[in-house]
């Protein structure tokens, strides 16, 4: 079954530590995206790329970097400059990455800070 | 700015009742892209809908269906019949042209469906 993945579910991350969020696709899509989803509001985009080995900054880059070495792979990781690293994160895929393209969404991972 | 409202936070009905989620948006150009999510208890985001805003004619997908009101920024969904399953957070977003590949979302409304 073609899908998203995202690992681990649940990441506990210590004052000033880094910590990568797994997202892989195996929809053959070009475009991905990470989103940060917090209680009571919208999502937020915070990286996206809509071919390997490029990615542009969204909303609220701040204290987040990416990488995309291979087209299923869009690793996010959260660094210690993101002073409120606790919230959910959605990773999503699309055909594409042109407007009004439906966009695929993974489980999800929920970041706590200790 | 460009914004997605929904006014409603939280919404509970009955099963088997016919329940409409409003969401409005704030835009200036002419040619955009309407989407329903749904988000359950589980968290996975599963697209309900999508709406060509050039297109007339109201999307829809079996019980669930559009409302959408071009000059009046409008596009609200109903459920019909609705059903235990469909219990979960709706989000509203917003797709204009000039945005190369971003979604504008609202900030969403829980529904609890009743047995």
């Amino acid at each position: 079954d073609g899908g998203i993945t995202q690992s681990p579910k649940y990441l506990f991350r210590k004052e000033g530590q880094n910590v990568t969020l797994s997202c892989e696709q195996n929809l053959n899509h070009d475009a991905m995206y990470w989103y940060r989803q917090d209680p009571g509001q919208g999502l937020r985009l915070i990286y996206y790329s809509q071919i390997v080995n490029d990615f542009q900054k969204g909303d609220i880059a701040e204290g987040y970097s990416v990488s995309r070495e291979k087209k299923e792979s869009f690793p996010l990781t959260v660094t210690s400059a993101q002073k409120n690293p606790t919230a959910f994160y959605l990773c999503a895929s699309s055909f594409a990455g042109t407007v009004g393209e439906t966009q695929y969404f993974g489980p999800g991972t929920r970041l706590l800070v200790l | 700015a460009q914004t997605v409202t929904q006014s409603q936070p939280e919404m509970s009905v009955q099963e088997a009742e016919t329940v409409t989620l409003s969401c409005t948006y704030d835009t200036s150009e002419s040619n955009y892209y309407l989407f329903w999510y749904k988000q359950p208890p589980s968290r996975q985001m599963i697209l309900v809908i999508r709406q060509e805003a050039y297109k007339q004619q109201n999307a829809t997908e079996n019980r669930f269906s559009v409302n959408f009101q071009k000059a009046a920024k409008s596009f609200s969904l109903k459920i019909s019949d609705s059903q235990l399953g469909d219990t979960a957070m709706y989000f509203c977003a917003f797709s204009p042209h000039d945005s190369n590949y971003q979604l504008i979302w609202g900030a969403g409304t829980k529904l609890i469906i009743k047995p």
